[in-house]
């Protein structure tokens, strides 16, 4: 089965700088990977997918970026502000339909 | 409107106890999905729906049973609470099957004491 890494510890970073999570998997690559963001108490809301074939994806302030050799996808938030506070979650699909998502990393935004 | 609810949105209860947690999504969707996020925030899917059929099934404890009475409900009940059952439970709708975003509801907040 597939297994998803995220670095557990808190991302502390200040405002206006990139903010960089990292989501590493083990096994075979995923047609694509998806990033999600949860807040407390509230469900995970979807924020970008990016494909095998595709190495990089945009949306506003938000960058993914897909290595299928180093079985890595980053996400980059720029000009980062207060309200990105929260847990970033990495996901992906295997040939089975099931779908994995890593524990997530949670990001702050200190102003 | 709420596109993904569940209810209720929070569940204390006696261990034995038998309970359900109720899912509606007004998307249009053809899947639906459980997930259980423990208190290490793992989500780890349970069950998958698609047109009211069961598609995936996972290594979960047969007091576990969802029921999709047709494609915009996907309800679980759960027999003979245990403590390891606390947890928060998602239910998500996507539109397909596949390579498809996730919409979540809010979660349910069981506490099994």
């Amino acid at each position: 089965s597939q297994k998803i890494e995220q670095n557990s510890e808190a991302l502390n970073i200040q405002e206006g700088k990139t903010a960089t999570l990292t989501c590493n998997y083990t096994n075979y690559s995923p047609a694509y990977l998806q990033w999600y963001r949860q807040d407390p108490g509230r469900g995970p809301v979807f924020l970008l997918l990016i494909r095998e074939n595709e190495k990089e994806k945009r949306k506003e302030r938000l960058k993914v970026t897909f290595d299928t050799t180093l079985k890595q996808s980053l996400f980059h938030i720029t000009a980062s502000q207060p309200a990105d506070s929260a847990t970033y979650l990495c996901a992906l699909e295997d040939n089975f339909n099931k779908f994995y998502f890593g524990s997530g990393t949670k990001l702050n935004v200190k102003p | 409107d709420t596109a993904v609810s569940q209810t209720p949105k929070y569940l204390v209860t006696q261990m034995g106890n038998d309970k359900s947690i109720k899912c509606e999504q007004n998307l249009g969707h053809d899947t639906m999905y459980w997930y259980k996020q423990d208190s290490k925030k793992f989500l780890k899917i349970m069950f998958s729906y698609n047109n009211k059929e069961l598609i995936i099934n996972e290594t979960v404890p047969n007091r576990f049973s969802p029921k999709s009475p047709d494609k915009a409900h996907l309800n679980l009940h759960i027999n003979s609470l245990e403590l390891g059952d606390s947890a928060v439970y998602f239910c998500a709708s996507s539109l397909r099957r596949q390579e498809e975003t996730q919409y979540f509801g809010p979660g349910t907040r069981l506490l099994v004491l």
